[in-house]
């Protein structure tokens, strides 16, 4: 049963236009939650994390949100740039695990 | 360069012939581990090693072994393989100072079992 569900496979989005990706998540004793980005043919790449005690994390372009109460947490890219179509992971960390969602495929059109 | 190397990056081997993937990082990282990715089921974690001569199972380790005799080598060992072990697999590491340490991937190994 997956613990970590982001249920878009796949977004489209327009250059300069911001884009949101959704996880949603069951287990309640995670301790953070991280964003992976992975381009074809390479490893996943770290993008940006939030704990568990807090609501909203931004670096730069990019901001992830948590709603504890609906066990949801989105990555807000702003403004979306080609360079960033790639999937996009979210993963929930608890003590040394990390477990994945499926990853949604980001295209950012021209 | 601060890099974590496997190999080979492609195999295509046949069920039941051992085969080992090689893993090895240069950062001098206590916590590595092992995934398979699989169409729509993302990342699964195989196994992890918290340091040199500890390991532990994670989310699908059936038909996996892992040692860990070193700090910068982990390599995944498939005693036996099968069609079902089919798919695209990335050692990680990390330093191990808290649970939001952003782990280093590498290019991954791309298995076909017929």
């Amino acid at each position: 049963d997956q613990q970590v569900k982001q249920n878009s496979p796949s977004l489209s989005v327009q250059e300069g236009r911001i884009s949101i990706l959704n996880c949603d998540y069951t287990n309640s004793m995670f301790d953070y939650f991280l964003w992976y980005k992975k381009y074809p043919a390479e490893g996943p790449t770290f993008l940006i994390s939030i704990s568990s005690i807090k609501d909203k994390n931004e670096d730069g372009r990019f901001t992830v949100f948590l709603n504890k109460s609906a066990k949801h947490l989105s990555l807000h890219i702003v403004p979306s740039q080609p360079g960033d179509s790639a999937v996009y992971f979210c993963a929930e960390t608890s003590g040394s695990r990390l477990t994945f969602g499926e990853g949604t495929q980001l295209t950012v059109n021209p | 360069e601060a890099q974590v190397t496997q190999n080979p990056r492609y195999l295509i081997t046949v069920t039941g012939k051992k085969l080992t993937v090689t893993c090895s990082q240069n950062m001098n990282h206590e916590y590595m581990s092992w995934y398979r990715q699989d169409p729509g089921l993302g990342l699964r974690q195989i196994y992890y090693s918290m340091n040199v001569e500890v390991t532990d199972k994670g989310d699908v380790p059936e038909g996996y072994k892992v040692s860990r005799k070193e700090k910068r080598n982990f390599p995944l060992i498939l005693e036996s393989p099968s069609p079902n072990q089919t798919s695209l697999y990335f050692c990680a590491s990390s330093t191990y100072s808290g649970p939001d340490n952003e782990q280093f991937f590498g290019p991954g190994t791309r298995l076909t079992v017929l």
